[in-house]
């Protein structure tokens, strides 16, 4: 298997303009989760889903972002409009049965 | 509410010299534990887990972590340090299946020649 993809790697966008992230899970992996990983506040879970479902958006910061899968091999983080403040690395993660998370390379994100 | 806490924000070792990463959680029954490790520009990789049974548990990279319920500890080892163990070291809780995995705020470790 591939293990997580995760496109683009880097992105580089404009205050203001819309910013899709994309996540293919471990085929067979029930669980997706997304973080966000800044130097101030380290590793951040900002949304699980569960077959698909979402479960705990609580981590989510704002209205701006959105979050959605819609089929078991795809999701999308989606932030509208982008502000400088979201500039981080943020991390898809899959899970097996096992509890073990799987994590991805990550996209770093930088909002000018 | 579960909680992880990693004392050390960062550590410097000598190679060849050993290494212990402090790991403290917080949910009261049998907790699902994990370490992993993160090298720059990287994503997060496992290097072992402890679910049940034996309480020292051998990982990848000549890494072990020790379970003690009574100190609620789950502190990784490893008798050796190579210049290549430089990185940042994360220690996750997971209740049980269907709970979200708490993460620690990491340790960063350092190697000098």
């Amino acid at each position: 298997d591939a293990g997580v993809i995760q496109s683009p790697r880097h992105e580089v966008t404009e205050m203001g303009q819309e910013v899709t992230l994309r996540c293919k899970p471990i085929s067979g992996h029930d669980y997706l989760f997304w973080y966000r990983q800044t130097m101030m506040r380290g590793l951040e879970l900002l949304i699980y889903f569960n077959n698909n479902v979402p479960i705990d958006d609580s981590g989510m910061p704002e209205d701006r972002f959105s979050a959605k899968m819609p089929n078991a091999s795809f999701s999308t983080l989606k932030i509208q409009p982008s502000e400088p403040r979201d500039s981080a690395v943020y991390f898809c993660a899959s899970r097996d049965g096992g509890n073990e998370q799987f994590f991805g390379p990550g996209t770093r994100l930088t909002v000018l | 509410a579960q909680s992880v806490t990693q004392p050390d924000i960062h550590i410097t070792v000598s190679e060849g010299a050993s290494l212990e990463l402090r790991c403290n959680y917080s949910y009261g029954a049998t907790p699902y534990l994990f370490w992993y490790v993160q090298s720059p520009g990287q994503g997060l990789q496992l290097l072992l887990k402890y679910f049940s049974g034996d309480t020292l548990v051998q990982g990848i990279k000549g890494f072990e972590a020790e379970f003690k319920r009574s100190q609620s500890s789950f502190n990784l080892r490893k008798p050796s340090v190579h210049w290549s163990d430089a990185a940042e070291y994360f220690c996750a809780e997971g209740a049980t299946r269907g709970f979200k995995t708490i993460f620690g705020a990491g340790t960063r470790l350092f190697v000098k020649a």
